[in-house]
């Protein structure tokens, strides 16, 4: 079974906290994929990569950054974090067929 | 920027009946349609995908592609309780890795 594991099921950060949430698969898949998930907005895409040290932006990259320095490690960084950032972020994995989803991290801002 | 539009819902069928969800698309270059099915505090997982215009069957799901009106369906038989869940329309571009969702349509099947 492909496994897609995120770090952290809750968290709590401050405002203007630097926070790593971090994203491990073990399928050997080339694509990763972050999505923050809201009520009523569905998943949108923050960013992805297609490769080890390549990262492409998605449709809200605002206030965030990405880490792909191994190919089964996809890592996203709030550089400062804010109440806004206040969601559920879900890491994706793909050969380029079925996206894979880890457990979703719930991340809350105060 | 591509646009993946569904009815948010909720839809509410008779248990037994069929189920309808409709998922439209902006990109005509879109060549790859998924639904997924996400539970209550669940993460997405994958019920069906499709590539070619026409229906694909899968047990009690039916996936529906026509690309000439860009619409992509999905058919649930025989509804069940547990099929209760928001279903998510995804597309992307063939050979292009970013995948696109909708915003969901909420299913609740009544007993």
């Amino acid at each position: 079974d492909v496994k897609v594991t995120q770090s952290s099921r809750y968290l709590v950060k401050r405002t203007g906290e630097k926070v790593f949430l971090e994203c491990v698969q073990d399928m050997d898949h080339e694509n990763m994929f972050w999505y923050r998930q809201d009520p009523g907005l569905g998943l949108r895409l923050i960013y992805f990569s297609y490769d080890v040290k390549m990262k492409e932006k998605g449709d809200i990259p605002e206030g965030y950054s990405v880490s792909r320095e191994k190919k089964e490690r996809f890592s996203l960084i709030l550089e400062s974090a804010s109440t806004n950032q206040t969601s559920m972020y879900l890491c994706a994995s793909t050969p380029n067929t079925e996206a894979f989803f880890g457990q979703g991290t719930r991340l809350t801002v105060v | 920027q591509k646009e993946v539009e569904q009815n948010s819902g909720p839809l509410s069928v008779p248990e037994g009946a069929i189920a309808s969800l409709n998922c439209t698309y902006s990109d005509r270059g879109s060549q790859s349609f998924f639904w997924y099915r996400q539970y209550s505090g669940k993460s997405p997982e994958l019920i069906m995908f499709i590539y070619s215009n026409g229906d694909k069957e899968d047990g009690r799901f039916t996936a529906q592609l026509n690309k000439a009106s860009q619409y992509v369906s999905l058919l649930i038989r025989d509804s069940q309780p547990s099929d209760s869940a928001t279903y998510l329309c995804a597309v992307n571009d063939f050979g292009n890795e970013k995948l696109t969702f909708g915003t969901g349509t909420r299913l609740t099947i009544i007993p």
